[in-house]
């Protein structure tokens, strides 16, 4: 059974850092491209970040780039988000998410780590 | 970015009922487009790929078609637990877009 597991979400302050990381079992991590993707409470799904197989070819949404970094490690079976100058408005559910093969787009997701930017 | 437009926000609708919902890209984006059911409190689960592809375990009543810019995603007959928000989603450029979502309620 495929499954996504992500961790570290929480409460923090404007301008702090947050390290998600997403535990995957059930298939070959190594053979897959991955992504992040958030959800704000009552909107639609928004695009974070992807990652290639290897982390040579990485790419991110304008509103986190430069903030924000994309990492796996193949060995562990773990995806990671590491988050910096974290403002309001990253508030949301963030999903790993599995990128299927050939045509399929993304077709697994975790159960969602919640982070909340407050005083 | 492209754009993703759905119609409508919202529907109520009986059970039994046939349910079509569209989405519409600001360009062309060939049949790369896919759609997701979403329940309260759960992740999306993706039904449709390719425009009209299901993915395995997702019950016939529900297909897609479309190429191009204009899509549909079609309920042929709404069962209670398809009550749910769908979203499509386009995949043909980086950033993939989502649609805003149609919230399906019970009439």
């Amino acid at each position: 059974e495929v499954q996504l597991v992500e961790s570290g979400g929480g409460l923090v302050p404007p301008g702090g850092s947050l390290r998600l990381s997403c535990a995957v079992s059930g298939f070959a991590f190594r053979s897959h491209w991955m992504h992040w993707v958030r959800q704000a409470p009552g909107r639609g799904p928004v695009w974070v970040a992807r990652i290639d197989y290897d982390g040579t070819e990485i790419i991110y949404a304008d509103s986190v780039r430069g903030r924000f970094t994309i990492s796996r490690d193949n060995a562990k079976n773990t995806l990671y988000l590491q988050m910096n100058s974290l403002k309001r408005e990253d508030s949301a559910v963030y999903y790993c998410v599995r990128e299927g093969h050939g045509y399929i787009p993304l077709d697994s997701w975790g159960q969602g780590a919640p982070v909340t930017v407050s005083p | 970015a492209i754009q993703m437009t759905q119609s409508p926000s919202s529907l109520s609708a009986s059970v039994g009922e046939r349910v079509t919902i569209t989405c519409r890209a600001s360009q062309g984006i060939s049949v790369n487009l896919a759609w997701y059911q979403q329940k309260p409190g759960k992740a999306p689960n993706l039904l449709i790929s390719g425009a009209s592809s299901l993915q395995g375990g997702v019950p016939s009543r529900f297909s897609g078609s479309g190429s191009g810019t204009d899509f549909t995603l079609t309920i042929s007959s709404l069962q209670p637990e398809d009550f749910a928000t769908y979203y499509c989603l386009q995949d043909y450029n980086y950033p993939p877009t989502f649609g805003q979502g149609t919230k399906v309620e019970i009439k």
